[in-house]
């Protein structure tokens, strides 16, 4: 059973086009981190939220965790061929808790 | 900016051969983790350090797979004997501390094929 569940697992797009990832759990968690991973390179973080209903914003990226703390999303606005890659994310239940991973939506944007 | 290096890059072994990995984490970084990661999914936690103490270790198959780090610096995990459904992208992170916002600075990862 995944604690995390993205959606959707994969996405195809044109150069322009805007598009959401979703996260979502049963589960409350203490903090959520949204990752990037480019092939056969390490994921690198994007981003932190930690309270109930934020809102955080890097350039064409906007990211949103849930007010109840179980599910969070993430909001590309006119997507670039360079955003393309495995979009994680991943989330510590409690302080010192172990990061969780869901399994990653694959976003391809052509140009 | 800092990095956290793998070595090696790739790794091809037959199965029931002995394998390892090593990775140096970002200096000061005590708390070091080990993921396993299959093709297009996410990460799934191996063992987790505290300095040289391990913390989590609960999804590690330690009837095969060992994980140390003697000095609390450089770690080392170990498969003996590989088996074919161990064919992975083995990935290693450091973070400052092991709290729940501490972000996880990944390196670049071994790419294990056996065969």
């Amino acid at each position: 059973t995944q604690l995390l569940e993205q959606s959707p697992q994969f996405l195809s797009i044109q150069e322009g086009e805007n598009l959401t990832v979703y996260c979502n759990s049963s589960s409350v968690f203490s903090s959520l981190q949204w990752y990037r991973q480019e092939p056969g390179e390490g994921p690198v973080l994007l981003v932190t939220v930690v309270t109930g209903g934020e809102v955080k914003k890097l350039k064409r990226l906007t990211f949103q965790f849930g007010d109840a703390r179980k599910d969070s999303s993430l909001h590309i606005t006119a997507a670039q061929p360079g955003d393309t890659g495995l979009y994680l994310c991943a989330g510590a239940r409690n302080q010192g808790g172990k990061l969780i991973f869901g399994q990653g939506t694959e976003l391809s944007v052509k140009p | 900016e800092a990095e956290v290096a793998q070595s090696p890059r790739y790794k091809i072994t037959e199965k029931s051969q002995a394998v390892a990995f090593w990775c140096d984490p970002i200096s000061g970084h005590a708390t070091l983790y080990w993921y396993r990661q299959i093709l297009g999914q996410g990460p799934e936690l191996l063992v987790q350090f505290q300095d040289e103490s391990v913390v989590d270790d609960s999804q590690l198959p330690k009837d095969r797979f060992s994980a140390e780090r003697l000095k609390g610096v450089d770690s080392t995990l170990k498969i003996q004997p590989a088996e074919l459904g161990d064919s992975a992208m083995y990935l290693c992170a450091s973070s400052l501390r092991g709290m729940y916002n501490s972000p996880l600075h990944f390196g670049n990862g071994t790419r294990l094929t056996v065969t």
